[in-house]
């Protein structure tokens, strides 16, 4: 029963190049949460997806982030043209359902690094 | 000032001592996570909790809804908890979406 599984682990970009940043959900859960952990910084919230629907993406930057959650296949949190401050740990969490009652469990995150 | 406070920020104690870590909130909530994080690591949910108390093995986690406060405690701790501690609020509003405090960081030396 796995759970969460992100990948890549660690990602370097160059200045202007692409980031593309997969999240399996647990099985089951259709319900997906992307943070982003700057360093030295605590988590914060970036988007919530369903399958095929982008619920509330108030935390993503208003260029360059795009997040979907395809009917079949990983979540993808995609970032453009990426620059220094984009340096950060990625995490992915999944729900079986709204997570009103439910708790999210969390990938082992990303690591991205931008020369 | 945000909406999820955790203190202490850093704390260090020898082995075997009893351990807290305190976190208070300023908004509506429909639930409160503890989430450890080691070093470099992923994050592991510990507790999710909306009232009372919850125990797990040497961890207890207990939550007053009146005064938007949560404590996580370890007994007998040990050099293997070191980690980065987190509470997260579930928020009433907004999706369910998660705000976090900063973080406390501990360290328990042998």
């Amino acid at each position: 029963n796995a759970g969460v599984m992100q990948n890549p682990r660690h990602l370097v970009r160059r200045r202007g190049q692409e980031a593309r940043l997969r999240c399996s959900p647990m099985k089951g859960h259709s319900h997906v949460y992307w943070y982003r952990q700057l360093p030295e910084e605590g988590l914060k919230f970036m988007v919530y997806l369903q399958k095929e629907n982008i619920i509330d993406e108030s935390g993503m930057p208003k260029e360059r982030f795009s997040a979907e959650f395809p009917k079949e296949g990983p979540s993808i949190l995609r970032i453009q043209q990426v620059v220094r401050g984009d340096s950060a740990a990625y995490f992915c969490a999944s729900s079986p359902r709204a997570a009103r009652a439910q708790p999210q469990h969390f990938g082992d995150g990303t690591r991205l690094s931008i020369l | 000032k945000n909406e999820v406070e955790q203190s202490p920020q850093n704390l260090t104690a020898q082995e075997g001592e009893f351990i807290t870590i305190n976190c208070s909130y300023s908004v509506g909530i429909s639930a409160l996570h503890w989430l450890q994080q080691h070093p470099g690591g992923g994050i592991v949910s510990l507790f999710m909790l909306s009232s009372g108390k919850k125990k797990h093995g040497r961890l207890i986690a207990t939550i007053n809804i009146q005064e938007k406060h949560s404590s996580l405690h370890i007994t007998a701790s040990h050099p293997r908890d070191s980690a980065v501690y987190i509470c997260a609020a579930r928020l009433i509003q907004g999706a369910q979406k998660l705000v976090f405090g900063q973080g406390t960081r501990l360290t328990i030396n042998p």
